[in-house]
């Protein structure tokens, strides 16, 4: 079975710093590799997606994404963060025929200005 | 275009009592899911259906059952509900996952307090 590590609960940066966000996976095949962001009190919105190809991945938002199978590592970057961007970001792998996603506890973004 | 509409959007329910939470999509999308979030504990699993007329267990089906009669439809009942059942439900839908636009469509949530 698949697993997904997001081994911090909570990051805090400031307004104008960069950002990254780690996604650890465990899966023995090539994973459905996912990120998701979910603000307060709303649902969750696919910032961007790995299937195949190459490795570095670039969502919405302008968030980007590098699959490094070697690591089984999918983390999550911005090179200068905003303060609409404070929310949980959710990393997923997706695995069997019926896509089924296990999510990682998430990752609480705080921006500070 | 609603993409997945979930309701209620909240509700109070006393222990053993019972309700369906209704999920509803329009993009003609083959699978459903119903998954549970609750603090740190992200999101897990608890029932998910692959076509109209199946459904499956996920992770933590317990204490649920599901319903897929129309493919836009995805129902999940609570038959006796319990305090450990609060938490906040959502609904996904997605396409064929070897489709290259595959991915959830998240509904809105489902706060559910049982008391």
């Amino acid at each position: 079975a698949q697993s997904v590590t997001q081994p911090d609960i909570h990051i805090t940066v400031s307004e104008g710093a960069s950002l990254e966000l780690r996604c650890n996976y465990s899966y023995g095949a090539t994973p459905y590799l996912f990120w998701y962001v979910q603000s307060p009190g709303q649902g969750l919105q696919l910032l961007l997606k790995y299937f195949s190809g190459d490795t570095l991945v670039q969502g919405i938002k302008g968030f980007e994404a590098e699959f490094k199978r070697s690591q089984s590592s999918f983390n999550l970057r911005k090179p200068s963060v905003h303060w609409s961007d404070a929310a949980e970001y959710f990393c997923a792998v997706g695995a069997g025929t019926a896509s089924k996603l296990t999510f990682g506890t998430g990752t609480r973004l705080q921006v500070t200005l | 275009n609603a993409g997945v509409t979930q309701t209620p959007k909240f509700r109070v329910l006393k222990t053993g009592q019972s309700m369906t939470l209704l999920c509803a999509q329009d993009m003609n999308h083959e699978y459903m899911y119903w998954y549970r979030q609750d603090p740190g504990m992200g999101l897990r699993l608890i029932h998910y259906s692959v076509g109209e007329g199946t459904t499956a267990k996920g992770e933590v089906p317990d204490g649920y059952n599901v319903s897929r009669l129309k493919k836009q439809n995805f129902l999940l009942g609570l038959e006796s509900a319990a305090p450990s059942q609060t938490s906040v439900y959502f609904c996904a839908s997605s396409s064929d996952p070897r489709r290259a636009y595959y991915g959830y469509t998240f509904g809105s949530g489902t706060r559910l307090t049982v008391v």
